[in-house]
């Protein structure tokens, strides 16, 4: 059964850089099938897809964030990272890893979230 | 890239049905036949609902179904249960690998 787990600092500081790691278990990171992302959502409000990254390296973002925003993936350790840079309170949300399937293009396995928040 | 329209909220009774509306640009939702639906109870992750306009994953139940008219897309639930009080966003391809999700509607059973 694959299951993503999301891990890193639930607490920024402004200004500084959010951080964090998911951890694919029960399947390859690897897969040509897969593309892999973030996602996530501010207290009481929707979704925000952020970006997406294949096994091979390409890179995907939201153009709205992309000047702040960096995903990569390490496969020898089955995790992907995000990097979001310059953060302020409007970046306080709960932090989703998700899987892409490529044949059916939509996000399938969730990881449970982390929930950042950004205070000084 | 804006989010896609949602109602805010729906309501309906258990035993009747309900449809959350989705609308996106012809950037989006009008172009691909790629909306998915996700239920989100509150606390939890969203959970795979609707793909492809109208495909049920694995174990979904039949009293979901989905379509797609020019650039809104529909969730449809019949025969409201108690248990399908939740959260309820669309997602649609936006192209060059890019997504959109909607702003969510808040269903509750009477």
């Amino acid at each position: 059964q694959l299951q993503l787990q999301e891990s890193g600092p639930g607490l920024v500081k402004p200004s500084e850089t959010l951080s964090l790691t998911c951890t694919v278990s029960g399947g390859s990171i690897s897969s040509s099938s897969y593309y892999w992302g973030w996602i996530r959502q501010p207290p009481g409000k929707g979704l925000e897809w952020i970006a997406s990254i294949y096994y091979s390296g390409g890179t995907y973002y939201n153009p709205s964030l992309k000047s702040r925003v960096t995903i990569s993936v390490d496969t020898s350790k089955n995790q992907f990272s995000l990097e979001l840079r310059f953060v302020t309170a409007a970046d306080t949300a709960m932090y989703y890893c998700a899987r892409q399937s490529t044949g059916i293009v939509t996000w399938d396995y969730w990881g449970q979230g982390s929930l950042v928040i950004v205070s000084s | 890239q804006s989010a896609l329209t949602q109602p805010a909220s729906v309501s309906g009774s258990p035993g009747q049905s309900i449809t959350i509306s989705c609308t996106g640009t012809s950037s989006d939702v009008g172009s691909y036949n790629l909306v998915s639906w996700y239920q989100q109870h509150p606390g939890k992750a969203p959970k795979l609902m609707i793909y492809e306009g109208s495909k049920r994953p694995s174990g979904v139940s039949n009293r979901f179904s989905g379509s797609k008219s020019a650039n809104t897309a529909s969730l449809t639930i019949s025969g409201l249960q108690a248990e399908d009080e939740a959260d309820y966003y669309c997602c649609s391809y936006a192209g060059s690998s890019t997504f959109v999700f909607g702003g969510g509607t808040k269903l509750t059973v009477l």
